[in-house]
């Protein structure tokens, strides 16, 4: 599993809070990824971060935001969630094995909005 | 902008069939395919991978072709088993960034 844990797994929250998903990582991997999942969307990237302090958008960032403070957690933020952020949220971690960068999955958040 | 298209949707095949998953690909830059196999209410796991170098690849009952010129890339399971039913990705890195196809739901039916 690459030593990846999410926090929290499951989380129902009200239209407006902010949220806030960790993902800790125990083996050092420089880069990391969040993504969301829906059905017929499969896996869209959220943001991802390439090193401490380097983050950049991916292709569905409106309403998100990350901070990497410590190379082994990687953190996203729902300012104020709606409803249409519902899904289940994935982190992910790049391990570097010569020119190929295997991406491996944590457990996953499963997020309520009401 | 990149992009990875997916197909079938959706795949039934009879136990002891094969099942064939299609994948295309927009970024010429990509040189990195893996394939994901995700159970219900679990992580997607990486169950086969293939670099811009290679056309074939095997893993027992698993195998990928790439066709690099044409930018498709293929998943074939022989001897399909009910443990193989699941949501298939495949994906293609480019710079840093992977981009997943939309998934095909796999039925094996015994």
């Amino acid at each position: 599993d690459a030593g990846i844990t999410q926090s929290p797994r499951h989380k129902v929250t009200e239209t407006g809070t902010p949220v806030t998903l960790r993902c800790h990582q125990t083996e050092n991997h420089r880069y990391m990824y969040w993504y969301r999942q829906d059905p017929g969307h499969g896996l869209r990237l959220i943001h991802y971060s390439y090193g401490v302090k380097d983050t950049d958008k991916g292709e569905v960032s409106d309403g998100y935001s990350v901070s990497r403070s410590k190379t082994e957690d990687f953190l996203l933020t729902l300012e104020s969630a709606t409803s249409s952020q519902t899904s289940v949220y994935f982190c992910a971690i790049s391990e570097s094995m010569g020119e190929v960068d295997t991406q491996y999955f944590g457990p996953g958040t499963r997020l309520t909005v009401l | 902008g990149e992009n990875v298209e997916q197909h079938p949707s959706t795949l039934s095949v009879q136990e002891g069939d094969s099942a064939v998953i299609k994948c295309t690909y927009s970024d010429s830059a990509s040189n990195y395919f893996p394939w994901y196999k995700q159970e219900l209410g679990k992580r997607p796991q990486l169950i086969i991978d293939i670099r811009s170098n290679v056309g074939e690849k095997k893993d027992q009952r698993i195998a990928v072709t790439l066709n690099k010129t044409a930018k498709h890339f293929s998943l074939h399971i022989t001897e399909t088993q009910p443990e193989d039913s699941a949501v298939y990705f495949c994906a293609a890195l480019g710079t840093y960034k992977y981009i997943f196809g939309t998934g095909t739901r796999l039925k094996v039916l015994a």
